[in-house]
């Protein structure tokens, strides 16, 4: 089944404890996505990867990192959590082309919420 | 840039009327236009999208959105709510030259009474 996993689907931690969130996709696609969910602004991307070794910011990268050493892996880490950090976490990840990528579907995992304290 | 706006954040219907959700987008060039629904505690799923095609996309589960360009709008629409419709809809715009990232609107709540 083609699918976007992503571990853990609950987290509570407190401020500055590292941690990484992990996502990984069995479609070959290129490209993946992490987004931070909050009510009232959507989903807003936090960074992305178009292909391996390839990593660039979204709207909101601050106090996060990502790798995409393999294709199918894109954790998200999150070196000193602090509480403005809580949120619920989507990856995603869609095939890429030559040209018109932007209307491919993109995948989406099924969340990981996380509370920071 | 672009943009996306709902105008509604929370829609309330009884089941069998009809539903709207509106959109408004705002790009500088043709977008690609998505909505994805979001039931509760559970991922994201693509309900349908407008890629210049046709103006009149239909969806799953019997939605479907009309891209109006004079309007800037991509209105999501059923002719009879089902009470598994229940669920919060996001519209989407996204765009090649950003590496096809997806711009959010800011969610709409639909609620269905029986």
């Amino acid at each position: 089944e083609a699918q976007v996993t992503q571990n853990p689907r609950y987290l509570i931690t407190v401020t500055g404890k590292k941690l990484t969130v992990t996502c990984s996709q069995n479609m070959n696609h290129e490209y993946m996505s992490w987004y931070r969910q909050d009510p009232g602004l959507g989903l807003r991307q936090i960074y992305y990867s178009m292909n391996v070794e390839v990593t660039d910011k979204g709207d909101v990268p601050e106090g996060y990192k990502v790798s995409r050493k393999e294709k199918r892996n894109f954790p998200l880490i999150l070196e000193s959590p602090s509480p403005n950090q809580t949120s619920l976490y989507f990856c995603a990840s869609r095939s890429t082309g030559t040209s018109g990528f932007s209307s491919y579907e993109q995948y989406f995992g099924p969340g990981t919420r996380l509370t920071v304290t | 840039a672009q943009s996306v706006t709902q105008l509604d954040s929370h829609v309330s219907v009884s089941e069998g009327t009809p539903v709207l959700l509106r959109c408004n987008y705002s790009s500088s060039y043709s977008p690609s236009l998505f909505w994805y629904v979001q039931h509760p505690n559970k991922g994201l799923q693509l309900l349908l999208k407008y890629t210049s095609a046709a103006t009149l996309v239909k969806g799953i589960n019997g939605f479907e959105a009309e891209f109006k360009k004079s309007e800037t709008s991509f209105h999501l629409t059923k002719p009879s709510a089902h009470m598994s419709d229940a669920a919060e809809y996001f519209c989407v715009v996204s765009r090649d030259n950003q590496g096809g990232k997806l711009i959010f609107g800011q969610g709409t709540e639909l609620s269905v009474k029986p």
